[in-house]
């Protein structure tokens, strides 16, 4: 069985980039939810996919977007990249209706 | 919305020591209750759960239990060992509707030998 993976591990930009993070979930999740996580802090949900759409979302501001596909895989988008958005980037997947989420190693993302 | 509040650290303990590591929730509804752990520089691993009051999570000579009359969700383990060093979340999830975990700030522990 294969488990939650991220790409990438690790990435650098700078301010007002944009960028991309994936993920796949683990088989036969379709519910995939994705965190912050700041240095020395515990996660911060952002929002939550099932079924291709957005049914959960934390307070995050619009700039953070996301996508589900088909498979279940997920992309996390963040427009005009601050320097507070420097931290852990956490996929978890689950079940619909179960309570318990598998997580993803992360991407840690630095913004210079 | 739910809230944790957890025992701060770090806590450092000998090798084969008992360990407690309280938590408190704040919760609407009948959460489900999950501790996890981040050893250094990796993601979250699902330590244990309980799903309703009364239940008992156990995992690797970890427990808790789910208890609801004092919103509570200890974590003890009889004899820990240097390989448990890492940060320890308790963490509710919502219940009803979409399925949110909420983490609290996390407590560190260091085993020494």
């Amino acid at each position: 069985e294969t488990g939650v993976t991220q790409s990438p591990t690790h990435l650098i930009k700078t301010r007002g980039q944009q960028v991309t993070l994936r993920c796949s979930s683990q088989s036969g999740h379709n519910t995939v939810s994705w965190y912050q996580q700041a240095l020395g802090q515990g996660p911060q949900f952002i929002f939550q996919y099932y079924r291709e759409e957005e049914n959960g979302r934390g307070n995050f501001p619009p700039r953070f977007s996301g996508l589900q596909f088909p498979n279940y895989s997920s992309e996390l988008n963040v427009n005009a990249l601050e320097l507070d958005d420097s931290a852990l980037y956490l996929c978890a997947s689950s079940l619909p209706g179960s309570p318990a989420a598998n997580f993803g190693p992360g991407t840690r993302l630095t913004v210079l | 919305g739910n809230s944790v509040t957890q025992m701060e650290g770090p806590v450092t303990l000998s090798e084969e020591a008992f360990l407690t590591i309280n938590c408190t929730y704040t919760a609407t509804g009948y959460p489900s209750l999950f501790w996890y752990v981040q050893y250094p520089g990796e993601g979250l691993q699902l330590l244990l759960k309980a799903t309703k009051a009364d239940d008992k999570g156990s995992n690797k000579g970890f427990e808790a239990t789910y208890r609801k009359e004092t919103t509570s969700f200890h974590l003890e383990k009889g004899s820990v060992q240097v390989s448990d060093s890492a940060v320890y979340f308790c963490a509710p999830s919502n219940s009803g509707g979409y399925q949110k975990v909420t983490f609290g700030t996390g407590t560190k522990l260091q085993v020494i030998p």
